[in-house]
């Protein structure tokens, strides 16, 4: 079956531009989260969705990142005033149910972010 | 606070030998759930496997084996006979109720293999 689909696969904007990122979760799974993973490092947490809302969005460093998923089931990374700091590969993973059985997380291939 | 460390920062090996990754954990939870990705040049994170605390079993499937170790917070993964395909960044990550079962991944591990 299909898995986690992330549009665009690379997305390079200018310093102080808006970026929309787009995560398509496998069908059927109500968690959804974004991580963000930094050159040489490990992915970080930045939001986990269950359904429509935002469960915890403690991962986000600042105001100009915000997400949402408004049907539950596709979602939107938006990021306002990109800086250069922001550049980094965007992760989308999604599973069964967060918690509990602890279903594994399916990650999308990722968003290559840079931004000049 | 949970952290997972992989002080291996890169391993190269020749084709057919054995490499073992090594990944350590803190948690203060007493249950939690530890997992080994895999992430090929293409990017994708791919899932291997998921262990609970409970579980001190050793795994094996394939080439692929893993050894938990509860008494030094380890969980160290082992590739035998290693092929070029599993040329990849290997990351340990770390799942507990405190921190709302949000994953926590260590650095990873580049495991290059040569013909």
């Amino acid at each position: 079956g299909a898995g986690v689909s992330q549009t665009p696969s690379n997305k390079v904007t200018e310093k102080g531009k808006y970026v929309e990122l787009r995560c398509d979760p496998i069908s059927g799974h109500t968690a959804l989260y974004w991580y963000r993973q930094s050159l040489g490092q490990g992915p970080e947490f930045l939001i986990y969705f269950q359904g429509t809302g935002a469960a915890d969005d403690s991962g986000l460093p600042n105001d100009r990142f915000f997400a949402v998923r408004p049907e539950g089931s596709v979602s939107t990374l938006k990021i306002q005033r990109t800086e250069r700091g922001d550049s980094a590969v965007y992760l989308c993973a999604s599973s069964l149910n967060p918690t509990g059985n602890n279903s594994p997380l399916h990650f999308g291939n990722g968003t290559r972010l840079t931004v000049t | 606070a949970q952290k997972v460390t992989q002080a291996q920062t890169e391993i190269s090996v020749v084709e057919k030998e054995d490499v073992t990754l090594d990944c350590v954990y803190e948690t203060r939870d007493t249950t939690y759930y530890l997992f080994w990705y895999k992430q090929p040049p293409s990017g994708e994170l791919v899932f291997l496997i998921r262990r609970n605390s409970f579980d001190e079993q050793n795994e094996i499937s394939g080439r692929y084996s893993w050894n938990f170790q509860k008494s030094t917070s380890s969980f160290n993964f082992t590739i035998t006979a290693s092929q070029v395909v599993d040329s990849a960044v290997y990351f340990c990550a770390l799942s507990a109720p405190s921190n709302d079962y949000k994953l926590s991944f260590g650095a990873g591990t580049t495991v290059t293999v040569r013909a």
